[in-house]
């Protein structure tokens, strides 16, 4: 079954504003990750937020995590038009038959220049 | 230089053909993967080789067979298309222990006609 979901589905600002993405999952987690995905091409790995931290940064983005409330949130700063992708959380899941990161079904991100 | 590649990117077949998909990876992974987007982005797993060990997601036609010529190389062949298995599929792999980052390949776009 389907573990992450994203919020919003679609974003479109404003080039040098800043992105916020919401992520909520339903069972506990060792860690959270957030993969991009450019239109046409695989999805990569932007960066792993573990169960005990609660922010996480590097470079532009900043992850936060509250196993609390069970969400992640992914913020882009200085967004550029290169940004536009579209944004899966996952983490890892065990049960009903492959074991794998799950993910969600993303936010569309879109950056006008 | 290519981590994770699969061929062919793209396919257009007519319904009732056999065909496959070949994936190999580079990265000395021991877990490959196969995954299924469908039209609105939504990733979903299908197969986890490891070790020569296959799990199956329960969800997948028995028409979809992976199959593994060494710990490298995840191939994935279907029988019998249908219009329905019109989807991206991408391959990805990873080290054993769960809780990993995931590498995964640029996608292979098959049309069933």
């Amino acid at each position: 079954s389907q573990q992450g979901e994203e919020d919003p589905q679609a974003l479109s600002i404003q080039e040098g504003e800043n992105a916020t993405m919401n992520c909520s999952y339903k069972t506990s987690i060792n860690n959270l990750q957030w993969y991009r995905q450019n239109s046409g091409r695989g999805l990569v790995h932007l960066i792993l937020i573990r169960s005990n931290e609660r922010e996480k940064h590097s470079g532009r983005l900043r992850v936060t995590l509250d196993t609390s409330k069970k969400s992640s949130s992914l913020l882009i700063t200085a967004s550029r038009a290169a940004d536009t992708a579209s944004y899966f959380c996952a983490t890892w899941y065990s049960g009903g038959g492959a074991d794998g990161l799950t993910f969600g079904k993303g936010t569309h991100l879109i950056i006008q220049p | 230089d290519t981590a994770v590649s699969q061929t062919p990117k793209y396919l257009v077949t007519q319904m009732g053909n056999d065909k496959s998909i070949k994936c190999e990876q580079n990265l000395g992974h021991d877990t490959m993967y196969w995954y299924k987007q469908d039209s609105k982005k939504f990733l979903k797993i299908m197969f986890s080789y490891n070790n020569k060990e296959l799990i199956i997601n329960e969800t997948v036609p028995n028409r979809f067979s992976p199959k593994s010529p060494d710990k490298a190389h995840l191939n994935l062949h279907i029988n019998s298309l249908e219009l329905g298995d019109s989807a991206v599929y991408f391959c990805a792999s990873t080290w054993t222990g769960g809780g990993n980052t995931i590498y995964f390949g640029e996608g292979s776009w098959l049309t069933v006609v």
